[in-house]
């Protein structure tokens, strides 16, 4: 069975800052990664998907991830943090049903 | 637009009642997938389903029931054996299993009154 493990349960920046979360996976195979973000009382959001094609992966509002085989990891990052960023984020592997990290929930300091 | 509808976004149970959270999606999807979210917490997995009349228990199935009679309906019903429901409950689908990413509600809050 794959795995996923988010190795920052919460990360602190300041805003116009970069932004690190960390993801290492556990997988028999390539897998197909994922991260989602999810605000305050809402569900979750796809921000980025790696499927074996590029090993950088551009996602959305400027985040982007890479994949790392030999490290087996899917870090997320993005270069100026908004305030906007504040969520909780999880990196989620594929599988049936898929695995899910534990989250990391960021805040972003004026 | 396609996509997932929870109902109700509140919910309130008074104690031994059963009460059913909906899940519809028109996204043509075969998997639906039912998650609890505690505060502070990640996700749980309570029950899936990737094809019509057919599921699988989670990792904390028990004092919940699903049904998947039709393809974009996924109703899933907090039973009174479920001593602790307090929680948010996120419904998602997808395309079918493993490399496809899964599209999320907005999810249902239910408390104890």
């Amino acid at each position: 069975a794959q795995s996923v493990t988010q190795l920052d349960s919460h990360v602190s920046v300041s805003e116009g800052t970069p932004v690190l979360l960390r993801c290492n996976y556990s997988s028999s195979y390539s897998p197909s990664l994922f991260w989602y973000v999810q605000h305050p009382n809402k569900g979750l959001q796809l921000l980025l998907k790696y499927t074996s094609a590029a090993t950088l992966v551009k996602g959305i509002n400027g985040f982007e991830a890479e994949f790392k085989k030999s490290e087996t990891s899917f870090h997320l990052t993005k270069p100026s943090a908004h305030m906007s960023d504040a969520a909780e984020y999880f990196c989620v592997v594929s599988d049936a049903p898929p695995s899910f990290g534990a989250g990391t929930t960021v805040t972003v300091r004026a | 637009d396609g996509g997932i509808t929870q109902s109700p976004k509140y919910l309130f149970r008074k104690e031994g009642q059963n009460v059913t959270l909906s899940c519809e999606q028109n996204l043509n999807h075969d998997a639906m997938y039912w998650y609890r979210q505690d505060p502070g917490q990640g996700l749980r997995l309570i029950y899936y389903s990737q094809i019509v009349n057919d599921f699988q228990k989670g990792d904390i199935a028990e004092g919940y029931s699903v049904s998947r009679e039709k393809k974009e309906s996924f109703p899933l019903t907090v039973t009174s054996a479920q001593k602790n429901p307090t929680a948010f409950y996120l419904c998602a689908s997808s395309i079918g299993e493993g490399d496809q990413p899964q599209h999320f509600g907005d999810g249902t809050r239910l408390s104890i009154l």
